[in-house]
């Protein structure tokens, strides 16, 4: 049952650096998420995903790109990291009608130092 | 302006010492509430969905309920596996860009010690 798979789980860039985080999922979920956890704060949203060749930005979308050229796969890009985006990344999936009233399930992170 | 509130922060509670977590809301049309569990370096865990005021969930030791302000997170009898922190999540009736979005409250983080 692998679920929400998140590559690679730690990496360390040096600013200005640019790197590209997967999420990969194998439940057939239409909707794609990508958040980021900081200390003292709950969960943000920086962009997300309602189906395949679609994004949107969400709270906090400044700095970063996504896409989701695949169903199962939603990438999140940094073209130029800034110590600012030091966090814990998190993908999520959903399905259901648009998501609605249905838990997301969450892959265990990418843990990002920029530098 | 938050619109999920959690607390307390932290809470430490001894082995069979039983407690509630609390989670205030304020969204205009509330269309699920959710619990998940998140443990040191992993993800959140989803735990209970609440969907309408008077409902009421259970799983082991913990029971979820909901009112139409808070829910709360009923841990009886708690035991050490049962640290990790807790996260409550709400998603709102909305429309267009906030459609499905969830919500997160900053946890509660809670430790049982033996």
């Amino acid at each position: 049952n692998a679920g929400v798979t998140q590559t690679p789980k730690f990496r360390v860039l040096k600013t200005g650096q640019s790197m590209t985080l997967l999420c990969a999922q194998d439940m057939n979920h239409e909707y794609m998420y990508w958040y980021r956890q900081d200390p003292g704060m709950g969960l943000r949203l920086i962009h997300y995903s309602v189906g395949e060749g679609t994004t949107a930005k969400g709270e906090v979308p400044d700095g970063y790109n996504v896409s989701r050229l695949k169903k199962q796969n939603f990438l999140l890009g940094l073209e130029s990291a800034a110590p600012s985006q030091t966090s814990v990344y998190f993908c999520a999936s959903t399905g259901g009608d648009r998501g609605l009233g249905q838990p997301q399930h969450f892959g265990d992170g990418t843990r990002l130092s920029i530098l | 302006e938050d619109q999920v509130t959690q607390s307390p922060e932290a809470l430490r509670l001894q082995e069979g010492e039983s407690s509630s977590l609390n989670c205030s809301y304020t969204v205009s049309g509330l269309r699920g509430l959710f619990w998940y569990r998140q443990d040191p370096g992993k993800g959140p865990e989803f735990l209970f969905t609440l969907y309408s005021a008077g409902e009421e969930k259970e799983k082991e030791r913990l029971k979820a309920t909901l009112t139409k302000k808070e829910s709360f997170l009923h841990i009886t009898a708690p035991k050490p596996e049962d640290s990790a922190t807790y996260l409550c999540a709400v998603q709102a009736q909305g429309r267009g860009s906030t459609l499905g979005r969830l919500y997160f409250g900053r946890g509660t983080q809670l430790t049982v010690w033996p």
